[in-house]
Protein backbone atom coordinates (compact mmCIF):
# COMPACT_ATOMS: atom_id res chain seq x y z
CA UNK A 1 0.00 0.00 0.00
CA UNK A 2 1.59 3.33 -1.02
CA UNK A 3 1.67 6.34 1.96
CA UNK A 4 -0.37 8.60 0.02
CA UNK A 5 -2.86 7.24 -2.74
CA UNK A 6 -4.55 10.15 -4.95
CA UNK A 7 -6.45 9.00 -8.18
CA UNK A 8 -4.10 10.58 -11.32
CA UNK A 9 -6.99 11.25 -13.32
CA UNK A 10 -6.99 13.10 -15.51
CA UNK A 11 -9.97 15.02 -13.82
CA UNK A 12 -12.30 16.75 -16.14
CA UNK A 13 -15.00 19.09 -15.00
CA UNK A 14 -16.73 21.92 -16.75
CA UNK A 15 -15.63 25.73 -16.48
CA UNK A 16 -18.06 27.28 -12.96
CA UNK A 17 -18.50 23.73 -11.72
CA UNK A 18 -16.91 22.11 -8.41
CA UNK A 19 -13.90 19.89 -8.41
CA UNK A 20 -13.59 17.77 -6.22
CA UNK A 21 -9.57 15.52 -5.40
CA UNK A 22 -9.40 12.67 -2.81
CA UNK A 23 -6.29 11.91 -1.44
CA UNK A 24 -5.75 8.73 1.37
CA UNK A 25 -3.14 8.18 3.71
CA UNK A 26 -1.28 5.32 5.33
CA UNK A 27 0.06 6.52 8.45
CA UNK A 28 -1.99 6.82 11.17
CA UNK A 29 0.14 9.72 13.44
CA UNK A 30 -0.03 12.13 10.29
CA UNK A 31 -0.14 15.66 11.42
CA UNK A 32 0.12 18.07 8.93
CA UNK A 33 -1.60 17.60 5.17
CA UNK A 34 -0.55 19.67 2.61
CA UNK A 35 -2.17 20.68 -1.13
CA UNK A 36 0.07 21.66 -3.74
CA UNK A 37 -0.62 22.60 -7.18
CA UNK A 38 1.75 22.13 -10.21
CA UNK A 39 1.23 23.22 -13.83
CA UNK A 40 3.32 21.52 -16.00
CA UNK A 41 7.30 22.47 -15.96
CA UNK A 42 7.04 24.20 -13.18
CA UNK A 43 7.20 23.49 -9.36
CA UNK A 44 4.96 23.28 -6.85
CA UNK A 45 2.95 25.71 -5.27
CA UNK A 46 1.17 25.55 -1.83
CA UNK A 47 -2.46 26.35 -2.18
CA UNK A 48 -3.84 24.76 1.10
CA UNK A 49 -2.78 23.55 4.39
CA UNK A 50 -4.58 21.60 7.70
CA UNK A 51 -3.81 20.44 10.50
CA UNK A 52 -6.70 19.40 12.44
CA UNK A 53 -10.76 17.16 11.65
CA UNK A 54 -13.15 19.04 9.31
CA UNK A 55 -13.14 21.81 6.61
CA UNK A 56 -10.65 24.94 5.94
CA UNK A 57 -11.56 27.64 3.57
CA UNK A 58 -9.82 30.03 1.44
CA UNK A 59 -11.64 31.68 -1.26
CA UNK A 60 -12.31 29.10 -3.84
CA UNK A 61 -10.72 26.37 -2.14
CA UNK A 62 -11.90 24.39 0.89
CA UNK A 63 -10.12 21.72 2.59
CA UNK A 64 -11.41 18.68 4.41
CA UNK A 65 -9.85 16.28 6.27
CA UNK A 66 -10.97 13.63 8.21
CA UNK A 67 -8.30 11.26 10.22
CA UNK A 68 -10.26 8.84 10.95
CA UNK A 69 -11.04 7.64 7.78
CA UNK A 70 -7.29 8.92 6.53
CA UNK A 71 -8.59 10.88 4.53
CA UNK A 72 -8.53 14.62 2.66
CA UNK A 73 -9.93 16.09 0.20
CA UNK A 74 -9.77 19.05 -1.76
CA UNK A 75 -12.54 21.31 -3.75
CA UNK A 76 -12.27 23.87 -6.05
CA UNK A 77 -15.48 25.47 -6.40
CA UNK A 78 -16.23 27.83 -9.69
CA UNK A 79 -13.61 25.82 -11.44
CA UNK A 80 -11.67 28.38 -13.83
CA UNK A 81 -9.32 27.16 -16.73
CA UNK A 82 -6.30 28.86 -15.00
CA UNK A 83 -7.22 25.84 -12.34
CA UNK A 84 -5.99 23.30 -14.87
CA UNK A 85 -3.01 21.71 -13.51
CA UNK A 86 -1.80 18.70 -11.37
CA UNK A 87 -2.60 18.57 -7.36
CA UNK A 88 -0.08 16.86 -4.80
CA UNK A 89 -1.22 15.83 -1.65
CA UNK A 90 1.30 15.90 1.48
CA UNK A 91 1.62 14.27 4.53
CA UNK A 92 3.94 15.29 7.34
CA UNK A 93 3.98 12.91 10.30
CA UNK A 94 5.50 15.50 12.37
CA UNK A 95 8.06 13.21 13.79
CA UNK A 96 10.35 13.77 10.73
CA UNK A 97 9.69 16.71 8.81
CA UNK A 98 10.03 15.08 5.12
CA UNK A 99 6.45 15.78 3.48
CA UNK A 100 5.40 12.44 1.45
CA UNK A 101 3.93 12.89 -1.49
CA UNK A 102 0.83 11.31 -3.61
CA UNK A 103 1.52 11.01 -7.43
CA UNK A 104 -1.40 13.45 -8.46
CA UNK A 105 -4.45 14.40 -9.69
CA UNK A 106 -4.43 16.08 -12.95
CA UNK A 107 -7.05 18.27 -13.40
CA UNK A 108 -8.35 19.70 -16.96
CA UNK A 109 -11.31 22.60 -16.56
CA UNK A 110 -13.26 22.99 -19.84
CA UNK A 111 -14.27 25.61 -21.43
CA UNK B 1 10.27 39.04 -0.07
CA UNK B 2 12.45 36.82 -2.55
CA UNK B 3 11.08 33.62 -2.44
CA UNK B 4 13.20 30.30 -2.81
CA UNK B 5 16.20 30.60 -5.39
CA UNK B 6 17.53 27.70 -7.24
CA UNK B 7 20.79 27.38 -9.59
CA UNK B 8 21.15 26.26 -12.13
CA UNK B 9 17.65 26.48 -13.77
CA UNK B 10 18.92 23.55 -16.40
CA UNK B 11 21.42 20.79 -16.48
CA UNK B 12 22.96 18.47 -18.86
CA UNK B 13 25.57 16.27 -17.83
CA UNK B 14 26.73 13.29 -18.75
CA UNK B 15 26.58 9.89 -17.17
CA UNK B 16 29.50 9.16 -14.27
CA UNK B 17 29.96 13.18 -14.30
CA UNK B 18 29.16 14.98 -10.75
CA UNK B 19 27.00 18.04 -9.95
CA UNK B 20 26.14 20.23 -7.86
CA UNK B 21 23.06 22.45 -7.59
CA UNK B 22 22.18 25.31 -5.35
CA UNK B 23 19.79 26.29 -2.85
CA UNK B 24 19.00 29.96 -1.22
CA UNK B 25 16.14 29.43 1.06
CA UNK B 26 13.38 32.66 1.55
CA UNK B 27 15.20 35.24 4.00
CA UNK B 28 14.36 34.30 7.76
CA UNK B 29 14.31 30.22 7.33
CA UNK B 30 17.05 28.23 8.50
CA UNK B 31 15.14 24.56 7.55
CA UNK B 32 16.19 23.10 3.73
CA UNK B 33 15.08 20.00 2.44
CA UNK B 34 15.57 18.48 -1.21
CA UNK B 35 13.78 16.56 -3.62
CA UNK B 36 13.62 14.53 -6.51
CA UNK B 37 10.27 14.69 -8.98
CA UNK B 38 10.90 12.28 -12.16
CA UNK B 39 8.22 12.83 -14.63
CA UNK B 40 4.34 11.33 -13.71
CA UNK B 41 5.51 11.25 -9.84
CA UNK B 42 5.61 12.85 -6.83
CA UNK B 43 8.33 14.44 -5.19
CA UNK B 44 10.52 12.21 -3.29
CA UNK B 45 12.33 13.40 0.01
CA UNK B 46 16.64 13.54 0.18
CA UNK B 47 17.39 15.18 2.71
CA UNK B 48 16.69 17.93 4.73
CA UNK B 49 18.94 20.29 7.03
CA UNK B 50 18.48 22.82 9.72
CA UNK B 51 21.10 24.64 11.29
CA UNK B 52 24.01 23.07 8.76
CA UNK B 53 22.68 19.88 10.42
CA UNK B 54 21.49 17.04 8.56
CA UNK B 55 17.75 16.39 10.15
CA UNK B 56 16.90 13.70 7.99
CA UNK B 57 17.60 11.45 4.59
CA UNK B 58 15.26 9.51 2.40
CA UNK B 59 16.11 6.16 0.50
CA UNK B 60 18.45 7.29 -1.75
CA UNK B 61 22.12 6.31 -2.41
CA UNK B 62 25.44 7.86 -0.96
CA UNK B 63 26.31 9.16 -4.60
CA UNK B 64 24.06 11.50 -2.64
CA UNK B 65 25.20 14.22 -0.49
CA UNK B 66 24.27 17.75 0.60
CA UNK B 67 25.49 20.59 3.08
CA UNK B 68 24.05 23.88 4.55
CA UNK B 69 25.97 26.79 4.96
CA UNK B 70 26.09 29.21 7.99
CA UNK B 71 23.67 31.98 5.47
CA UNK B 72 21.18 29.13 5.91
CA UNK B 73 21.68 28.03 1.61
CA UNK B 74 22.41 24.70 0.77
CA UNK B 75 23.84 22.50 -2.43
CA UNK B 76 22.78 19.07 -3.43
CA UNK B 77 26.09 16.87 -4.85
CA UNK B 78 25.06 13.78 -6.83
CA UNK B 79 28.57 11.45 -7.71
CA UNK B 80 28.44 8.95 -10.53
CA UNK B 81 25.42 10.39 -12.64
CA UNK B 82 23.32 7.60 -13.53
CA UNK B 83 20.09 7.70 -16.13
CA UNK B 84 18.04 7.59 -13.54
CA UNK B 85 18.94 10.31 -11.84
CA UNK B 86 17.21 12.35 -14.98
CA UNK B 87 14.63 14.48 -12.93
CA UNK B 88 13.59 18.05 -11.42
CA UNK B 89 15.86 18.61 -8.26
CA UNK B 90 13.20 20.95 -5.66
CA UNK B 91 14.36 23.16 -2.71
CA UNK B 92 11.40 23.40 0.11
CA UNK B 93 12.64 25.95 2.80
CA UNK B 94 10.76 26.33 6.20
CA UNK B 95 11.29 28.83 8.85
CA UNK B 96 12.11 25.49 11.03
CA UNK B 97 11.98 21.88 10.79
CA UNK B 98 7.79 21.26 11.52
CA UNK B 99 6.86 24.38 9.43
CA UNK B 100 5.25 24.34 6.02
CA UNK B 101 7.80 24.17 3.14
CA UNK B 102 7.76 26.38 0.34
CA UNK B 103 9.52 25.02 -3.22
CA UNK B 104 11.68 26.81 -5.17
CA UNK B 105 11.37 26.81 -9.45
CA UNK B 106 13.58 23.84 -9.42
CA UNK B 107 16.91 22.48 -11.37
CA UNK B 108 15.83 20.58 -13.90
CA UNK B 109 18.80 17.57 -14.75
CA UNK B 110 19.33 15.67 -17.58
CA UNK B 111 21.46 12.81 -17.89
CA UNK B 112 22.77 11.59 -21.42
Amino acid sequence: QKEVEQNSGPLSVPEGAIASLNCTYSDRVSQSFFWYRQYSGKSPELIMSIYSNGDKEDGRFTAQLNKASQYVSLLIRDSQPSDSATYLCAVNTGTASKLTFGTGTRLQVTL
Amino acid sequence: DAGVTQSPTHLIKTRGQQVTLRCSPISGHKSVSWYQQVLGQGPQFIFQYYEKEERGRGNFPDRFSARQFPNYSSELNVNALLLGDSALYLCASSRTVADTQYFGPGTRLTVL
